[in-house]
């Protein structure tokens, strides 16, 4: 059983449509992120839900927009694909808000933009 | 300056050599540390968690915290082919400085050759 799983894997599209990436975890965390992931590994928060309610949001262009369901689902939209937006998105989940560090990641939507 | 500095690598050692991986950081606000182990393709898992300044060991891994340096350390023993993979830190504290955001380094990516 995936902990965290997120689909699809990936994706490889052109610049300027519109993608979608899905997530959801069973461990019953109440917080989830989407990270972003460049070609040099570093990861970079972009967006945190605690029980469906919006509670960290980085400077991000608003052509990404997260969706949160229920607490167990993070979606991530992105519009008009832009060749920089080619990483790999993670999505995480902890327990409560106070984030003393102990994620678990899903595997990775890696996005290819050409 | 970045909060917390990693070198990336790569840093290659054969079979059973000790390995040192360290990270620095500027703000002495953090308090819980941790290391992230991430293998090509998939997503990080945590490997070690350690609350404020001191030691802790885990099999072959030991992490230790110097509060005083702002300083910490990854050390495996006994490395194994199957340890190839990126290492990363984190770090988070308590608002106002540092708000429980987790504060990642770039990764440091270790090969270990047979």
């Amino acid at each position: 059983d995936t902990a965290v799983s997120q689909t699809p894997k990936y994706l490889v599209t052109q610049m300027g449509n519109d993608k979608s990436i899905k997530c959801e975890q069973n461990l019953g965390h109440d917080t989830m992120y989407w990270y972003k992931q460049d070609s040099k590994k570093f990861l970079k928060i972009m967006f945190s839900y605690n029980n469906k309610e919006l509670i960290i949001n980085e400077t991000v262009p608003n052509r990404f927009s997260p969706k949160s369901p229920d607490k167990a689902h993070l979606n991530l939209h992105i519009n008009s694909l832009e060749l920089g937006d080619s990483a790999v998105y993670f999505c995480a989940s902890s327990y409560g808000t106070a984030n003393t560090g102990e994620l678990f990641f899903g595997e990775g939507s890696r996005l290819t933009v050409l | 300056q970045k909060e917390v500095e990693q070198d990336p690598g790569p840093l290659s050692v054969p079979e059973g050599a000790i390995v040192s991986l360290n990270c620095t950081y500027s703000n002495s606000a953090f308090q819980y540390f941790m290391w992230y182990r991430q293998y090509s393709r998939k997503g990080p898992e945590l490997l070690m968690y350690t609350y404020s300044s001191g030691n802790k060991e885990d099999g072959r891994f030991t992490a230790q915290v110097d509060k005083s340096s702002k300083y910490i350390s990854l050390f495996i023993r006994d490395s194994q082919p199957s340890d190839s993979a990126t290492y990363l830190c984190a770090m988070t504290g308590p608002p106002p400085n540092s708000n429980y955001q987790l504060i990642w380094g770039a990764g440091t990516k270790l090969i270990i050759k047979p």
